[in-house]
């Protein structure tokens, strides 16, 4: 298994561009989350999914937009890219356990500079 | 505004130490507690977590002691290894859900 694939790796845009971070996951998980990583501040939720169709905004969604059409694929939307968007993306997934515990999978991240 | 506050922000310790992270939050909805480890270059992986209804957990080296009247959470990680050097999270989240909050982190880095 992959778990949860990111791509790109790194991205470099000019203040003003868009682009879409993608995200895939294969081990059939209904959340999905979208978390940037500043230094300093810890994670901080952008936008998450409990399903396809379904999409909620997390604690900073502004700037970004995201869609969920399969189970597999979450992409991130940022339009009008701004100083302020340079982070680290991370993507992950999870499942219930049944537990009552949660276990995030993240993927590696996608490094973004906005300059 | 931080909701789980975390520290020390950095700490140094020897092989074969003890390695302690405090964390404290303000929401009292919270009811799960994970901590996270983030190796550079890598996604966070879960490390441990502690529901309120528990004092400790121990999981190998690594133990979460919980205070919900203080509230307040922390990590010890036994018998420290340099392969334990990594930014570690603690986190919380309201009824077991994957929406977490997490602190800022603590760069833990083990000496030979």
């Amino acid at each position: 298994n992959a778990g949860v694939t990111q791509t790109p790796k790194f991205r470099i845009l000019k203040i003003g561009q868009s682009m879409t971070l993608q995200c895939a996951q294969d081990m059939n998980h209904n959340y999905m989350y979208w978390y940037r990583q500043d230094p300093g501040m810890g994670l901080k939720l952008i936008y998450y999914s409990v399903g396809a169709g379904i999409t909620d905004k997390g604690e900073v969604p502004n700037g970004y937009n995201v869609s969920r059409s399969t189970t597999e694929d979450f992409p991130l939307r940022l339009e009008l890219a701004a100083p302020s968007q340079t982070s680290v993306y991370f993507c992950a997934s999870s499942h219930e356990t049944g537990t009552g515990e949660v276990k995030l999978f993240f993927g590696s991240g996608t490094q973004l500079s906005v300059l | 505004q931080q909701q789980v506050k975390q520290s020390p922000q950095s700490l140094i310790v020897q092989k074969g130490g003890i390695s302690i992270i405090n964390c404290a939050y303000e929401n009292t909805a919270f009811d799960y507690f994970p901590w996270y480890q983030q190796f550079p270059g890598k996604g966070p992986a879960l490390l441990i977590a502690i529901r309120p209804d528990v004092s400790e957990k121990k999981e190998g080296r690594f133990t979460i002691s919980f205070n919900k009247s203080a509230k307040q959470f922390s990590l010890h990680i036994m018998d420290s290894q340099p392969g334990d050097s990594a930014t570690y999270f603690c986190a919380a989240s309201y009824s077991s859900w994957g929406k977490l909050q997490f602190g800022a982190g603590t760069q833990v880095v083990v000496t030979p």
